[in-house]
């Protein structure tokens, strides 16, 4: 099955930086990833998500790369801001498998310094 | 807005027991999930379910079971509570008709406490 993997699992940077977060997965049928943030005490909620007919996807202050040759994927936040600070977790999924199951990173707890 | 409830945010149970987590959807999807989520290994899917009275194994499904009789309704089943299942357990929904990965749609969470 699919073994996706996260790095880092702690990252701390400066309110006004740039955070990357990288992920890579093991099964080259993937074609789905999204990126869920999970807030403290709440649920995680969706982003972002790319499917693997493209390179790269755009959402104000975050982007989200795919490399299918190499199987890596990663989220990147410009001008981070104290409430990017969360946990997040990057998936990837098949759509030959019923119910689009989803496999999970291990996630990344970002921390933003004002 | 989908609205993904789990019926408690804490429960404390004792070893041995029986337990029941319930999670109800009230937006028609037809794909439910269940996971639990521990510190440093993410998500890790226990169940889902495609459709009434299907289910399917997800990565850990050893000491649960599952049930779905109704479309908007799955529970969680522990058959014999032991302190390692002992965790933060998630229900998400998500919708098909016939288009793949539709976003997963999460509950606020159990805190499941086994002593």
């Amino acid at each position: 099955g699919e073994n996706v993997e996260q790095h880092p699992s702690t990252l701390s940077v400066q309110e006004g930086d740039s955070a990357v977060i990288k992920c890579t997965y093991s099964d080259s049928a993937s074609n789905y990833f999204p990126w869920y943030k999970q807030e403290l005490g709440k649920r995680p909620q969706l982003i972002i998500d790319i499917r693997s007919n493209v390179g790269e996807k755009k959402d104000q202050r975050i982007a989200v790369t795919l490399n299918k040759t190499a199987k890596h994927f990663s989220l990147h936040i410009t001008e981070t801001q104290p409430e990017d600070s969360a946990v997040y977790f990057c998936a990837a999924s098949n759509t030959d498998n019923a119910g689009n199951m989803l496999t999970f990173g291990g996630g990344t707890r970002l921390m933003v310094k004002p | 807005d989908v609205k993904v409830t789990q019926s408690s945010r804490y429960l404390v149970k004792r070893t041995g027991e029986k337990v029941f987590l319930e999670c109800v959807q009230d937006m028609d999807h037809e794909n439910m999930f269940w996971y639990r989520q521990d510190p440093g290994l993410g998500l890790r899917l226990i169940y889902f379910s495609y459709d009434v009275k299907m289910k399917e194994k997800g990565d850990i499904p050893e000491g649960y079971s599952v049930s779905r009789e109704k479309k908007e309704r799955f529970s969680l089943i522990l058959e014999s509570a032991s302190t390692n299942q002992t965790s933060m357990y998630l229900c998400a929904s998500s919708l098909w008709a016939g288009i793949p990965n539709q976003p997963q749609h999460f509950g606020d969470g159990t805190r499941l406490s086994i002593l």
